[in-house]
C-alpha cells in the first residue's frame, strides 16, 4: 500500500528559525514529490517539485530534498517568518495519481 | 489567467438533495483532478480526466457520486442523493501534463459542502 507520512504532526516555532518538516513514503517507485501549503480556508499551492531523477529543489528561503532509497523528503524553512505559519503537505506520485500526508500544522510566533 | 475556479464556495444542504459542484480549470491544462478533504481521511483523489476524458475513478466513493468533463473548460461533481457524511471540502485541480507524471498541480480555493 502507498502510504504517505508526515512528522511532527504539528510545529510551533519562534520567527527567526529554521526548521524542517519531514516526509516518509512506503513504495519508492515515484514520479516525482511534491510540497504544497495551505492557508486555512484556501486551496492547495504548489512550493516546489522534485523529479525522481533529482535530489532536491530550492526556491528562496525553502529547500526540498528526495532520497527516494531511504523513502524520505525533508522541507527545511530558512530564517521562518509568522507569514509561513500555515499546513504544509507532501504528495508522492505514483503514475498519475499523487498521494497526500495529512500534513504539518506550522506556527511561526512573532 | 484567474486560475483554478469553483462554485459554490460553500453549500449547506438536506439530506438527499441532489448536489452540483463546478469547476473551470486553468486554461490551457488538459489534466482535471477532483479531491475530496476531510478531518479524517485529508486528501483523497476521487477522480481525474485528461483531455475531457476520465482516466481514474476508482476513488469515487459510491453511485451517489458521478463526474463529467463535457469540455476543456468545465467539469462537474455530482451527488445525488447527498448525505451528512459527503460533509467536506471538495478540491478541484488542474495542471498541463506535458509528459508521463503529472506535473505541479494548480489547486482551486475548494467547495465546502454541509449536509444536514
Amino acid at each position: 500500500k502507498q502510504e504517505v507520512t508526515q512528522i511532527p504532526a504539528a510545529l510551533s516555532v519562534p520567527e527567526g528559525e529554521n526548521l524542517v518538516l519531514n516526509c516518509s513514503f512506503t513504495d519508492s517507485a515515484i514520479y516525482n514529490l511534491q510540497w504544497f501549503r495551505q492557508d486555512p480556508g484556501k486551496g492547495l499551492t504548489s512550493l516546489l517539485l522534485i523529479q525522481s531523477s533529482q535530489r532536491e529543489q530550492t526556491s528562496g528561503r525553502l529547500n526540498a530534498s528526495l532520497d527516494k532509497s531511504s523513502g524520505r523528503s525533508t522541507l527545511y524553512i530558512a530564517a521562518s517568518q509568522p507569514g509561513d505559519s500555515a499546513t504544509y503537505l507532501c504528495a508522492v506520485e505514483y503514475g498519475n495519481k499523487l498521494v497526500f500526508g495529512a500534513g504539518t500544522i506550522l506556527r511561526v510566533k512573532s | 489567467d484567474a486560475g483554478v475556479i469553483q462554485s459554490p464556495r460553500h453549500e449547506v444542504t438536506e439530506m438527499g438533495q441532489e448536489v452540483t459542484l463546478r469547476c473551470k480549470p486553468i486554461s490551457g491544462h488538459n489534466s482535471l483532478f477532483w479531491y475530496r478533504q476531510t478531518m479524517m481521511r485529508g486528501l483523497e483523489l476521487l477522480i481525474y480526466f485528461n483531455n475531457n476524458v476520465p482516466i481514474d475513478d476508482s476513488g469515487m466513493p459510491e453511485d451517489r457520486f458521478s463526474a463529467k468533463m463535457p469540455n476543456a473548460s468545465f467539469s462537474t461533481l455530482k451527488i445525488q442523493p447527498s448525505e451528512p457524511r459527503d460533509s467536506a471540502v471538495y478540491f478541484c485541480a488542474s495542471n498541463p501534463r506535458t509528459g508521463a507524471d503529472t506535473g505541479e498541480l494548480f489547486f482551486g480555493e475548494g467547495s465546502r459542502l454541509t449536509v444536514l
